[in-house]
């Protein structure tokens, strides 16, 4: 079955730090690839997206995120944070499911804090 | 503005009481979709609808309904059958939905509904 692994459920870093939160999938077809993030108290909301072309992709707030085709992977980057950037953060893969149904494939979330 | 609502924010009901979350979007989108999203667990997809008068069974749909008379309207119900109800509901959309084939499943959610049984 399909599945989406966000291999650090909670990272703790101070401002200025660089982030790298890991996600994996299995799947060997197409995918599209997403990075959502819910700030405390807001909606999740889509933080960068992967379709086609460059596997480099960059999303708003200065996060960016590469997809690597041969590792199953589409980590997120950033290379200073911010206090404002404690969230959580789930990676979702669409992919295909039961015949050319395709769905939402979600992780389990990274929760990030920020220490000022 | 265009986006999705979700009433109430909070909501309290009694053990072996239905209660039922509303759902609406303006942002004139075909597919739409209900999560529970629980503390380490991520989210789980309770029901989609790719259009109107159709929806589909979900990962985790024992003990919910929902009903897809109107485009724009997605209301889920927690029945008493539903063993664990207290979670955070969040509903979404998106243009279109899978059948379409699309690779277009960006989806936009709602602020959710915290539902409480006593």
């Amino acid at each position: 079955a399909q599945s989406v692994s966000q291999h650090n459920h909670h990272v703790i870093l101070s401002e200025a730090a660089s982030l790298e939160l890991g996600c994996n999938y299995s799947y060997g077809g197409t995918v599209n690839l997403f990075w959502y993030v819910q700030y405390p108290g807001q909606h999740l909301q889509l933080l960068l997206k992967y379709f086609s072309g460059d596997p480099l992709v960059k999303g708003i707030k200065g996060f960016e995120a590469e997809f690597i085709k041969s590792k199953f992977s589409f980590n997120l980057r950033k290379p200073s944070v911010q206090w404002s950037d404690t969230a959580e953060y789930f990676c979702a893969v669409n992919a295909r499911h039961a015949g050319n149904n395709r769905k939402l494939i979600w992780g389990l979330g990274t929760s990030l804090a920020v220490n000022p | 503005d265009g986006g999705i609502t979700q009433s109430p924010k909070y909501l309290f009901r009694k053990e072996g009481q239905n209660v039922t979350l509303s759902c609406e979007q303006n942002l004139n989108h075909d597919a739409m979709y209900w999560y529970r999203q629980d503390p380490g667990q991520g989210l789980r997809l309770i029901y989609y609808s790719q259009i109107v008068n159709d929806f589909q069974k979900g990962d985790i749909a024992e003990g919910y309904s929902v009903s897809r008379e109107k485009k724009e309207s997605f209301p889920l119900t927690v029945t008493s059958a539903q063993k664990n109800p207290t979670a955070f509901y969040l509903c979404a959309s998106s243009i279109e939905g899978a059948l379409a084939g699309g690779s277009y499943n960006e989806q936009f959610f709602g602020p959710g509904t915290r539902l409480t049984v006593l």
